[in-house]
């Protein structure tokens, strides 16, 4: 079983609709969880982070962490075609908070 | 602010030759970091520096070698480069690694193919 892990997608979703991330992680020990996006050709840029669980929200995007069933999704509402993009999901090493393990991502497609 | 800027930008090399993959941040941010992304793998992390005068290994160090230059600089070295090298690698920085809400910054890539 692969560290962290999402579905490569694509997710094609309407404009104006909720677009819904998951990400599983394997290590129960994982205290931070980490939603960055990924423009094609681009490099990522931070959207959020948490480590408390429940829900964080911020404009738009709502970060939702549930540790007993070790997931964390994304929740971006009034989707619009700007946020078309692939959606990575890292959580720090046990082995080091200096490693991040990175999903392989979820490209996400909002069709207008 | 120029945040991580990465040199070149693209680079086409053949099987068994070197190159050096430049780094600079403007951030005063301690840690740096190099990455490679490959196709459907995710980031997966070459090696990193904590802090100036310290680096270590990561996930896949074999074939690489780095150099923290002073704390804004971090370079990546290819010794004798293979077609499996052949990937698009990203320089990050933060500025307290291993803090639970540490935002890594990611320079703009480099595009390398190995023939």
């Amino acid at each position: 079983q692969k560290e962290v892990e999402q579905n490569s997608g694509p997710l094609s979703v309407p404009e104006g609709a909720i677009a819904s991330l998951n990400c599983t992680y394997s290590d129960r020990g994982s205290q931070s969880f980490f939603w960055y996006r990924q423009y094609s050709g681009k490099s990522p840029e931070l959207i959020m982070f948490i480590y408390s669980n429940g829900d964080k929200e911020d404009g738009r995007f709502t970060a939702q962490l549930n540790k007993a069933s070790q997931y964390v999704s994304l929740l971006i509402r009034d989707s619009q075609p700007s946020d078309s993009a692939t959606y990575l999901c890292a959580v720090p090493s046990r082995d080091s908070n200096y490693q991040l393990i990175w999903g392989a991502g979820t490209k996400l497609i909002i069709k207008p | 602010n120029a945040g991580v800027t990465q040199t070149p930008k693209f680079q086409v090399l053949k099987t068994g030759q070197s190159m050096t993959l430049q780094c600079a941040q403007d951030m005063n941010h301690n840690s740096m970091y190099w990455y490679r992304q490959d196709p459907g793998m995710g980031l997966r992390l070459i090696y990193y520096s904590a802090s100036e005068g310290t680096t270590d290994k990561g996930e896949v160090p074999n074939g690489y070698n780095v150099s923290r230059l002073n704390k804004r600089e971090f370079s990546l070295r290819l010794e004798s480069a293979a077609p499996s090298q052949t990937s698009v690698y990203f320089c990050a920085s933060s500025e307290s690694a291993g803090g639970l809400s540490d935002e890594q910054f990611f320079g703009p890539g480099t595009r390398l193919t190995v023939l």
